[in-house]
């Protein structure tokens, strides 16, 4: 049972446009959402977090949005850039979980084309 | 670099075999977790360790183990090992109290089973 879906296993994005990445989650216990960013060889990083008492986060490029009603989330990156080619998951956890215990979306490869 | 360390970065082993991977956290933390990568897969967690002691048990089989030593450091022991264990193992670790943010990941032991 994946509680936590990306649909897109790959998105290719031209340099200097929107990138934007979707992952649903079904657990409506998930109360604190993030996205990690990997490079090939590396372990994954964080990249930006959103609580569900707000509705979007944003960190420079890298932007979140929450819909807790359809249980959407989804990160935004503008602009584009080549070095943002990577695969992202988001995560979720929820309060009462052990520890920080995430769980993890399948990732979305992303390829920023100069 | 997330100050957290994994050896052996690459093991080759045959089926049947047992082998055991290593973790140090960072320094400071005192929860470690174990996630795996199967190819093309998103992590799955596997378990998780607070301070020594058991915290959260994930998708792991009854043929790993793990552990937390008194410095902290962990170690995932896999044994009977089949085909189907060829994956990335992740260690990530964090303060480990109940909602510290994000996990820091080391960058994975990769074990190919023959």
């Amino acid at each position: 049972d994946q509680q936590v879906k990306q649909n897109s296993p790959s998105l290719s994005v031209q340099e200097g446009r929107i990138s934007i990445l979707n992952c649903d989650y079904t657990n409506s216990m998930f109360d604190y959402f993030l996205w990690y960013k990997k490079y090939p060889a590396e372990g994954p990083t964080f990249l930006i977090s959103i609580s569900s008492i707000k509705d979007k986060n944003e960190d420079g490029r890298f932007t979140v949005f929450l819909n807790k009603s359809a249980k959407h989330l989804s990160l935004h990156i503008v602009p584009s850039q080549p070095g943002d080619s990577a695969v992202y998951f988001c995560a979720a956890s929820a309060w009462g979980n052990a520890g920080n215990m995430l769980t993890f979306g399948g990732g979305t490869r992303l390829m920023v084309k100069p | 670099d997330s100050g957290v360390t994994q050896t052996p970065k690459h093991l080759i082993t045959a089926t049947g075999q047992r082998v055991t991977l290593r973790c140090s956290p960072r320094s400071g933390d005192l929860s470690v977790y174990w996630y795996q990568q199967s190819l093309d897969q998103g992590l799955q967690f596997l378990i998780q360790y607070y301070n020594g002691e058991e915290r959260a048990k994930g998708n792991i089989l009854e043929r790993f183990s793990a552990q937390q030593f008194p410095d902290l450091h962990s170690e995932l022991n896999l044994s009977s090992l089949e085909l189907g264990d060829s994956a990335l193992y992740f260690c990530a670790s964090s303060e480990g109290g109940p909602r510290t943010g994000e996990l820091f990941f080391g960058e994975g032991s990769r074990l190919t089973v023959l």
